[in-house]
């Protein structure tokens, strides 16, 4: 079945360590890709998006992911998080003439000060 | 702009009962989307319309669940009788009128527990 996966449901690191969150996904084709964060009690917000041109995505707050074809992957970074990056981040996949957007499980990401 | 409004943001009920859950989206949004929130299955896409008319209902869990969009401005998805399974928060979630690459925009949510 056609999915978006994430792996590493809890991520808990200290203030300045480096933050990788692994997406994965089994569509075909052209994609549309998304991350989107809520933080505690909020709402999603979009991160960053990937639609075509540079595979480097930069975000807001130092966020940056990596959109790789080959590998079906679009992961997302940030070399030195705080402790208000403390969510969860979902990965999101939209197909091209298709309004739904399919989401990851969610990864929480728990930073300790 | 107000951004997608939900209501209510919190909703108590006792097994059996109606709920109802509003929404508004975005002025001069033309797609509109519920979801439900849970634990165990994450972000769950229920319904989704296109200027007004339902076109993907295919994630609504069954016929207790009904979503109606009467105008542009408006949205209601409702439970008639509720269960204790179905406490989640749900999401509606608004995009601009369709353009490939336009992200959703999404509400507070309404956070829902049945006893």
């Amino acid at each position: 079945a056609q999915s978006v996966s994430q792996h590493n449901h809890h991520v808990i690191l200290s203030e300045a360590a480096s933050l990788e969150l692994g997406c994965n996904y089994s569509y075909g084709g052209t994609v549309n890709l998304f991350w989107y964060v809520q933080y505690p009690g909020q709402h999603l917000q979009l991160l960053l998006k990937y639609f075509s041109g540079d595979p480097l995505v930069k975000g807001i707050k130092g966020f940056e992911a990596e959109f790789i074809k080959s590998k079906f992957s679009f992961n997302l970074r940030k070399p030195s998080v705080q402790w208000s990056d403390t969510a969860e981040y979902f990965c999101a996949v939209k197909l091209p003439g298709n309004n739904r957007l399919a989401f990851g499980k969610g990864n929480q990401v728990v930073v300790i000060p | 702009d107000a951004g997608v409004i939900q209501s209510p943001r919190h909703e108590v009920t006792e097994m059996g009962q109606e709920v109802t859950l509003r929404c508004k989206p975005i002025s001069g949004h033309n797609s509109l989307f519920w979801y439900r929130q849970t634990m165990m299955r994450g972000l769950e896409l229920l319904i989704y319309f296109n200027n007004n008319v339902p076109i993907d209902d295919s994630g609504m869990p069954e016929d207790r669940f009904s979503a109606k969009m009467p105008n542009a401005s408006f949205s209601t998805l409702k439970i008639q009788p509720s269960e204790p399974r179905d406490s989640a928060v749900y999401f509606c979630a608004s995009r601009p009128r369709e353009q490939e690459y336009n992200e959703q925009f999404f509400g507070p949510g309404t956070r829902l527990t049945v006893l």
